[in-house]
C-alpha cells in the first residue's frame, strides 16, 4: 500500500477490556508517531519512535498506555483496562525522515469507543 | 507551556465565499508551521511554512507565515462545498515534537 494504514478502523470495548491498535507505516519511514484525537479537539502527540527504539512516550496519558514497534515498521498501541476516557480517533503517522514531526503522513485512524 | 490556538473554531460560508482562518502559537525551539484538511479521515498536508512574510499557494488556498507576531493565517478563496473540512494548525518544533490547535471547522454552503 501507498499509505500509513491501521487496524482495525473501528472498535468498541467494554470499560476494563484491553484493547490493542496496529500501525503499519509507509515502507522505509523511520520516524513513527501515535497521536490521540478526542472529539472536536486537535491530535494530541502521544509517543515517537525512530526505528524500534521509543525515542520519546511523554504524551502517554497513564501507565495504562503502552506502545511498541519491535523490529522498527509495525506498531501497535495497547490500552490496557480501558476508561470512557479513553474514546478517540487513535492517529499514526510515519516519516522517513529521523525526527520528521513535520514531515508526517497520517494513516485514517483508528475509532475507539468504550462503553 | 506551548500552544497553538486557531480562530474562529467554526465558520459558515456560502460557496463562492472567501474565508480567512487564523492561528496563533506560543512554542519554544519553534521550527515550522504547518496546516492540514481533515475531512472524516486522516488529516492531509497543505503547507509547511518557515520563513515569515512568504506566501505559499496551491490554487485557491494560500498561506502566510510572521514570526515576529507567531501566527498565520490560510485563505481559501471562492470556496467550494468540498472545502467543507476542519481545518488544523499545527507546529513543529527543533526537538521534534508537533502541536496541534483544536482546528477550524469550515461549513460551506452550497
Amino acid at each position: 500500500g501507498a499509505g500509513v494504514s491501521q487496524s482495525p478502523r473501528y472498535k468498541v470495548a467494554k470499560r476494563g477490556q484491553d484493547v490493542a491498535l496496529r500501525c503499519d507505516p509507509i515502507s522505509g519511514h523511520v520516524s513513527l508517531f501515535w497521536y490521540q484525537q478526542a472529539l472536536g479537539q486537535g491530535p494530541e502527540f502521544l509517543t515517537y519512535f525512530q526505528n524500534e527504539a521509543q525515542l520519546d512516550k511523554s504524551g502517554l496519558p497513564s501507565d495504562r498506555f503502552f506502545a511498541e514497534r519491535p523490529e522498527g515498521s509495525v506498531s501497535t498501541l495497547k490500552i490496557q483496562r480501558t476508561q470512557q476516557e479513553d474514546s478517540a480517533v487513535y492517529l499514526c503517522a510515519s516519516s522517513f525522515y529521523l525526527g520528521g514531526a513535520d514531515t508526517q503522513y497520517f494513516g485514517p485512524g483508528t475509532r475507539l469507543t468504550v462503553l | 507551556e506551548d500552544k497553538v490556538v486557531q480562530s474562529p473554531l467554526s465558520l459558515v460560508v456560502h460557496e463562492g465565499d472567501t474565508v480567512t482562518l487564523n492561528c496563533s502559537y506560543e512554542v519554544t525551539n519553534f521550527r515550522s508551521l504547518l496546516w492540514y484538511k481533515q475531512e472524516k479521515k486522516a488529516p492531509t498536508f497543505l503547507f509547511m511554512l518557515t520563513s515569515s512574510g512568504i506566501e505559499k499557494k496551491s490554487g485557491r488556498l494560500s498561506s502566510i507565515l510572521d514570526k515576529k507576531e507567531l501566527f498565520s493565517i490560510l485563505n481559501i478563496t471562492a470556496t467550494q462545498t468540498g472545502d467543507s473540512a476542519i481545518y488544523l494548525c499545527a507546529v513543529g518544533t527543533r526537538d521534534d515534537k508537533i502541536i496541534f490547535g483544536k482546528g477550524t471547522r469550515l461549513h460551506i454552503l452550497p
